[in-house]
């Protein structure tokens, strides 16, 4: 089966610019979840999307960070205006359902650079 | 959410056994898993466990205690590819991971 696809892979921005990553999950994976990884920290979430649903967004920066999946299928994820602090790996990951033993299968990431 | 802690680094050596220890809080606990994260990679499914007691797969094995909200990864017959962050985590919280360098 094909993997969570994400785009693009790097991105480099000034402090105060806009940016958006897009994420494909795996099919038929019902849940979808954006996280940060800053380097040495392990993953923290963002946000969780059930189908087209947000499920739990308490760790989203709202003032700057905004997401959806209207379709249920696709995702992106936008930072405006993006602030130094931003510079992290953005993962998207999919599983089959919110709860239970279906792990997390993660994309690539991509990692952001902002100067 | 949950909070989990784990060690920042271990070191081990090749052909060795390691044991990586978690600890979590018990509230709103729905199991517990493990991935693995090589540098600059994304994270990968290793083990789940919501029952007491030792999972067994292959080289790597994951234990839990529910009563102690605790939980451990062994990994033996360690390789240099075994060099990797080792994330303890509920659904959709992790640990900050555990690196581990594997030396010859």
């Amino acid at each position: 089966e094909a993997g969570v696809a994400q785009s693009p892979r790097y991105k480099i921005i000034e402090k105060r610019q806009s940016v958006a990553f897009w994420c494909n999950p795996i099919s038929g994976h019902a849940t979808l979840y954006w996280y940060q990884q800053i380097l040495g920290q392990g993953p923290k979430l963002l946000i969780q999307f059930q189908n087209n649903g947000v499920v739990d967004d308490s760790q989203l920066p709202k003032d700057r960070f905004s997401a959806e999946r209207l379709k249920g299928v696709d995702s992106t994820l936008k930072i405006q205006p993006a602030k130094l602090e931003d510079s992290a790996v953005y993962l998207c990951a999919s599983s089959l359902g919110g709860i239970g033993n279906s792990p997390l299968h993660f994309g690539n990431g991509t990692r952001l650079t902002v100067t | 959410g949950q909070n989990i802690d784990q060690p920042t680094e271990m070191t081990a050596t090749e052909g060795a056994i390691v044991q990586i220890n978690c600890t979590y809080q018990t509230s709103g606990f729905n199991g517990l898993f493990w991935y693995q994260q090589h540098a600059g990679e994304a994270p990968t499914f290793l083990s789940y466990n919501v029952l007491d007691g030792l999972e067994e797969k292959g080289r790597f094995s994951s234990f839990l205690s529910r009563s102690k909200g605790y939980s451990y990864l062994l990994l033996k017959e360690l390789q240099m590819k075994d060099s990797a962050s080792y994330l303890c985590a509920g659904k959709s919280t992790f640990g900050d991971g555990t690196t581990l360098t594997v030396k010859p």
